[in-house]
């Protein structure tokens, strides 16, 4: 089975930096997702990665570390909009189905 | 990007009666749909993964014949919650892969909220 764990609850001040960490436990893994799912509303798609490093895509950024089974996602001069729920997801053993983590809930305050 | 609906959006119904929720991909062919819940600040549980033209497969701990799924089409899969009850209120959520995309990224649908009385 997989284990995947993120934090339940971060805040953060509109105009900041904040990073959401992720660390999973699994074998055969093909690659980790970012979602972000507002209340009330189906997940949507940030990232997808397969090799370690960092990949940037605009105001948000996610990094992987397979050695360590950790990720990041990291979301830069926050907006009031981006307060949501953030999901990590892996992809493992041959499947592209990921298993999803239970979420971390951003607030970004004025 | 890819486009899947999801009808109702919402529904409310009384314990013991059946609800259907269709999924749709709008603009590409599905062979494979799934079928998520989330419970609320719960993560999303796979329920079943939807083949087109055969059966579902249904994950540990889903009862098959209450939770039945139809894949009639390339664009159309349904989730029939039978003899609901007030448990089964929950979030239900729809993805389908575009396979020709070769990114296996997951359309989601908008979610169906179900709740039983």
């Amino acid at each position: 089975g997989q284990n995947i764990d993120q934090p339940t609850e971060m805040t953060a001040t509109e105009g900041a930096i904040v990073q959401i960490n992720c660390t999973y436990q699994t074998s055969g893994f093909n690659g980790l997702f970012w979602y972000q799912q507002h209340a009330g509303e189906a997940p949507t798609f940030l990232s997808y990665n397969v090799l370690d490093g960092l990949e940037e895509k605009g105001r948000f950024s996610s990094f992987l570390s397979r050695s360590k089974g950790y990720s990041y996602l990291l979301l830069k001069e926050l907006q009031m909009k981006d307060s949501a729920s953030y999901l990590c997801a892996v992809s493992s053993g041959g499947s592209y189905i990921p298993t999803f983590g239970r979420g971390t809930s951003l607030i970004v305050h004025p | 990007g890819a486009v899947v609906s999801q009808h109702p959006s919402w529904v409310i119904c009384k314990s013991g009666t059946s609800v259907k929720i269709e999924c749709r991909s709008l603009d590409f062919q599905a062979t494979t749909m799934f079928w998520y819940r989330q419970f609320p600040k719960q993560s999303l549980m796979l329920m079943a993964t939807s083949n087109e033209g055969s059966k579902a497969t249904y994950e540990q701990g889903v009862e098959k014949d209450k939770f039945l799924i139809n894949h009639a089409s390339l664009t159309l899969s349904t989730l029939t919650v039978t003899s609901a009850h007030p448990e089964d209120s929950s979030f239900y959520i729809c993805s389908a892969i575009d396979t020709g995309e070769g990114t296996y990224e997951q359309y989601f649908g908008p979610g169906t909220r179900l709740t039983v009385t």
